[in-house]
């Protein structure tokens, strides 16, 4: 069965270092999503991407944040200049956008800023 | 008030007993309703869905929707240890971002 995958599981980075987080969804979709998972509190929406460009973005998304598509596989996440705050778990989920509910979640990657 | 609010439990069972999850929310616009199970540092795991109010079964589970009370259920009967996890409730309206509730972590004993 299709699945999305996410690397690396875990990244550990220091402080005010840049982080890319990589994604490849589930090859048929063409909704992109990223979600993040801060420990003991709720999943929280960042993005969505369509078309190769950004659908919706939440407040937490601000301009240290950035998504891209780079090939016809990968979907990224990029912290510029990451944060103590930003250490959370990272979920990518991707849909075929026929309804809203088709959101598969990847395994995650969980982010340690030290 | 929160959008959408789910009892964070833990909730304890034993195997064999029916397992009742509710959340509930604020939003009207919310039309599409999800329930994940997620194990511990893992991805969500979409488990059930219903568009609008109603029921809907899939083997040992049930969603109920009642839209006019703002209240969503899933049923889960004849428990089993295996289903030990967190279930998180879900919902979305014409934007396909998906709101999640906190989270039910369910334990189920044999």
């Amino acid at each position: 069965e299709p699945e999305v995958t996410q690397t690396p599981s875990h990244q550990v980075t220091q402080m005010g270092q840049e982080v890319i987080l990589r994604c490849v969804p589930i090859s048929n979709h063409l909704y992109f999503y990223w979600y993040r998972q801060i420990l003991g509190q709720k999943v929280e929406f960042l993005v969505s991407f369509y078309n190769n460009e950004i659908s919706e973005k939440s407040e937490i998304f601000d301009d240290q944040f950035s998504v891209e598509r780079p090939d016809g596989s990968n979907f990224t996440l990029k912290i510029r200049s990451t944060k103590l705050e930003d250490s959370a778990m990272y979920f990518c989920a991707s849909g075929t956008g026929v309804v809203t509910y088709e959101q598969y979640f990847g395994p995650g990657t969980r982010l340690t800023v030290t | 008030q929160k959008e959408v609010e789910q009892d964070p439990g833990p909730l304890s069972v034993p195997e064999g007993a029916i397992v009742s999850l509710n959340c509930t929310y604020s939003n009207s616009a919310f039309q599409y309703f999800m329930w994940y199970r997620q194990y511990s540092r893992k991805g969500p795991e979409l488990l059930m869905y219903t568009y609008s109010s109603g029921n809907k079964e899939d083997g040992r589970f049930t969603a109920q929707v009642d839209k006019s009370s703002k209240y969503i259920s899933l049923f889960i009967r004849d428990s089993q240890p295996s289903d030990s996890a967190t279930y998180l409730c879900a919902m979305s309206g014409l934007a396909d971002k998906l709101i999640f509730g906190t989270g039910t972590r369910l334990q189920v004993f044999p």
